[in-house]
């Protein structure tokens, strides 16, 4: 069974509308981390955060922000007023316990000037 | 500060042919990943290493890979002997040690084509 599932795999939108990344996630463990990484074109995977599972309060860092809610498993992204710039292939990571990490398929998210 | 290195940056060979690949962590790092993504999915790990120690490599295709980190540095990926279904990017991560999962720097990637 997938650990991390993105059901999104390709979203376009035009430039400065708001778009949501969905994660849903599954583990047993009561200790776990939640992560987004961003792949750019050029394929290098940059982290943007780390979450753990005793802290649901919502996050924002300037056009980004992450909701984060135990009771439905998901730990969704949102970009408001995207860019250009934002166009790249998102990863939703978790890692439990033991240090094992697992990877979403990733969001292919291409935004149109 | 220094990335993660990582080379050669592509390779291509042909099956039941050797290949190895190597990596550099960021100074002071003592976990080491190495993961593979196959076009359009995620990076899956096969090994990670803390300092000179393996962590986990359940997810390692034994028979055929193997990975060793010589004085808890630089670390070497070797496939021998590859099959088609190996072509994939070739990453490499590292981190910080400690109890909390810290967040990982990813090098640039080797692609990796078997013919």
């Amino acid at each position: 069974a997938q650990k991390v599932t993105q059901a999104q795999t390709e979203i376009s939108v035009v430039e400065k509308e708001d778009v949501t990344l969905d994660c849903v996630y599954e583990t047993r463990d009561t200790t776990y981390y939640l992560f987004w990484y961003k792949q750019p074109p050029s394929g290098e995977l940059v982290f943007l955060i780390r979450r753990n599972s005793f802290d649901e309060q919502n996050e924002i860092s300037g056009r980004y922000s992450w909701n984060f809610q135990k009771s439905t498993s998901s730990f969704n992204f949102t970009i408001t007023a995207s860019q250009v710039v934002d166009s790249a292939v998102y990863f939703c990571a978790l890692s439990e316990a033991g240090n094992q990490f697992y990877f979403g398929t990733g969001t292919s998210l291409t935004v149109i000037p | 500060e220094a990335g993660v290195a990582q080379s050669p940056r592509y390779k291509i060979i042909e099956k039941r042919q050797s290949v190895a690949f190597w990596c550099n962590p960021i100074s002071g790092h003592a976990t080491l990943y190495w993961y593979q993504q196959i076009l359009g999915q995620g990076p899956k790990l096969l090994i990670q290493f803390q300092n000179n120690g393996v962590v986990d490599d359940s997810q390692l295709p034994k028979d055929r890979f193997s990975a060793e980190r010589l004085k808890g540095v630089d670390s070497t990926l070797k496939i021998q002997p590859a099959k088609l279904e190996d072509s994939a990017v070739y990453l490499c991560a590292s981190s910080l040690e400690g109890q909390l999962p810290y967040e990982q720097y990813f090098g640039p990637g080797t692609r990796l084509t078997v013919t």
